[in-house]
């Protein structure tokens, strides 16, 4: 199974920061990865979608690089609502597999 | 809206069965793959099973080969999760989602599965 390790496991910053979340695949994925945000007592909601496309509905600061084994997941300018927790996802094959999460916290 | 909905879950017995469903609708559900998710604090965000929308192409997780069937009925715009032999590791939120170009665009709610004596 291909192993997705996030960094770092938790992330406090101001609102108007950048911040930066990176994912690492442990083989080559190609921009076979996505990423999503979860809110307490929600589901997961899709926010990029092969490596970098933005999903419909998702703000514009939300932004997503890379290919191969490494990734990022950055947001141009920290709003309060978009503290939650991020996760990214390989669909290289099956069994896709999850990245242990980023928890974003407002400083 | 475009909704999925999770029903089904509970407590249940080590080595007992449930079947969880999830209703659709505001979409096409017979064009789209499904796919089971669950979550729990131990092993994090885990994808399951997924079905195509003829049913011709499954798939699963080790974990999960061998005891639990996914399945769907597209005249009801409905997917299931039969789940047998339970295990106590099998404890979490069960998801379902509507598969799009390989991610996952629309969940569920979630519905709680406690494995437990």
């Amino acid at each position: 199974d291909i192993q997705m390790t996030q960094s770092p496991s938790s992330l406090s910053a101001s609102v108007g920061d950048r911040v930066t979340i990176t994912c690492q695949a442990s083989q080559d994925i190609n921009t076979y990865l996505n990423w999503y945000q979860q809110k307490p007592g929600k589901a997961p909601n899709l926010l990029i979608y092969d490596a970098s496309n933005l999903e419909t509905g998702v703000p514009s600061r939300f932004s997503g690089r890379g290919s191969g084994t490494y990734f990022t997941l950055a947001i141009s300018s920290l709003q309060p609502e978009d503290i939650g927790t991020y996760y990214c996802q390989h669909y290289d094959d099956v069994p896709y597999t999850f990245g242990q999460g980023t928890k974003l916290e407002l400083k | 809206q475009v909704q999925l909905v999770e029903s089904g879950g509970g407590l249940v017995k080590p080595g007992g069965s449930l079947r969880l469903s999830c209703a659709a609708s505001g979409f096409a559900f017979s064009d789209y793959f499904m796919v089971w998710i669950r979550q729990s604090p131990e092993k994090g965000l885990q994808w399951l099973s997924y079905i195509s929308p003829t049913s011709s192409y499954i798939t699963y997780t080790d974990s999960v080969k061998g005891r639990f069937t996914i399945s769907r009925d597209n005249a009801k715009n409905s997917l299931y999760l039969q789940m047998n032999s339970l295990r106590a590791d099998d404890t979490a939120v069960y998801y379902c989602a509507r598969r799009k170009i390989d991610a996952f665009d629309i969940w569920g709610q979630g519905t709680t599965v406690t494995v437990s004596s």
